[in-house]
């Protein structure tokens, strides 16, 4: 199972908004959802931001927001500040007790 | 509070075994699910495999048969990784992780600290 093709890279200003895919095929992404977005600071290990494709767990703000359309995930960071910048990785379940990951992109904050 | 605590770095040669602990606290060990994750440096998270901490349901991908094995002791709460014939680009770091509850196995809320692991002759 390939990575899930993401951007490799997203910039945005302070308080605007920025928008990340994630493309898959109908046997992973458009297939279920179990769509789900990690945040990762430098040297750190991934932090849940959201599951079952627009769900937050507790304690992610409302500024993270996900969505999904066919076979692409979408993750909507808005008001971007300068702690968003990290790298983020969606995820799907793929069937049969198998999960992919997508490639990661990047996010700076200009 | 829930912990994962991963065992310490690694240094091993090409063909060699790695074998990586994940020791979990604060919640019931039986009742989830862990998954194991690695990031090569530089590179992407990819996922390896998922096992139930109550049970011997084990999955993983495919890419990785024959060469991992994942097993467990309720005892210590501890869940274990070992993965075979190391190549140089088996070089990663390589994280546990338990599923958030009440969601399915599908998404991984508590993490260990990670456990790097170094392939080279």
């Amino acid at each position: 199972q390939s990575a899930l093709p993401q951007p490799r890279s997203v910039s945005g200003s302070p308080g605007r908004s920025v928008t990340i895919s994630c493309t898959g095929t109908s046997s992973d992404v458009g297939g279920y959802n179990y769509v789900s977005w990690y945040q990762q600071l430098p040297g750190k290990a991934p932090k849940l931001l959201i599951y079952d494709v627009n769900k937050r767990p507790s304690g992610v703000p409302d500024r993270f927001s996900g969505s999904k359309s066919g076979n692409t995930a979408s993750l909507t960071i808005s008001g971007l500040q300068a702690e968003d910048e990290a790298d983020y990785y969606c995820s799907s379940y793929a069937g049969t007790y198998t999960w992919v990951f997508g490639g990661g992109t990047k996010l700076t904050v200009l | 509070q829930v912990q994962l605590v991963q065992s310490g770095a690694e240094v091993k040669k090409p063909g060699a075994s790695v074998k990586v602990s994940c020791r979990s606290s604060g919640y019931t060990f039986t009742n989830f699910y862990i998954h194991w994750v690695r990031q090569a440096p530089g590179q992407g998270l990819e996922w390896m495999g998922i096992m139930n901490g109550g049970g011997s349901n084990a999955n993983q991908a495919q890419k990785f048969q024959g060469r991992l094995t994942m097993t467990r002791d309720t005892s210590t709460s501890t869940v274990y990784m070992e993965l075979s014939s190391l190549r140089s680009d088996d070089t990663a770091v390589y994280y546990c992780a338990r599923v958030l509850a009440a969601t399915g196995n599908h998404y991984l809320e508590y993490w260990g600290q990670g456990t790097p692991v170094t392939v080279s002759s």
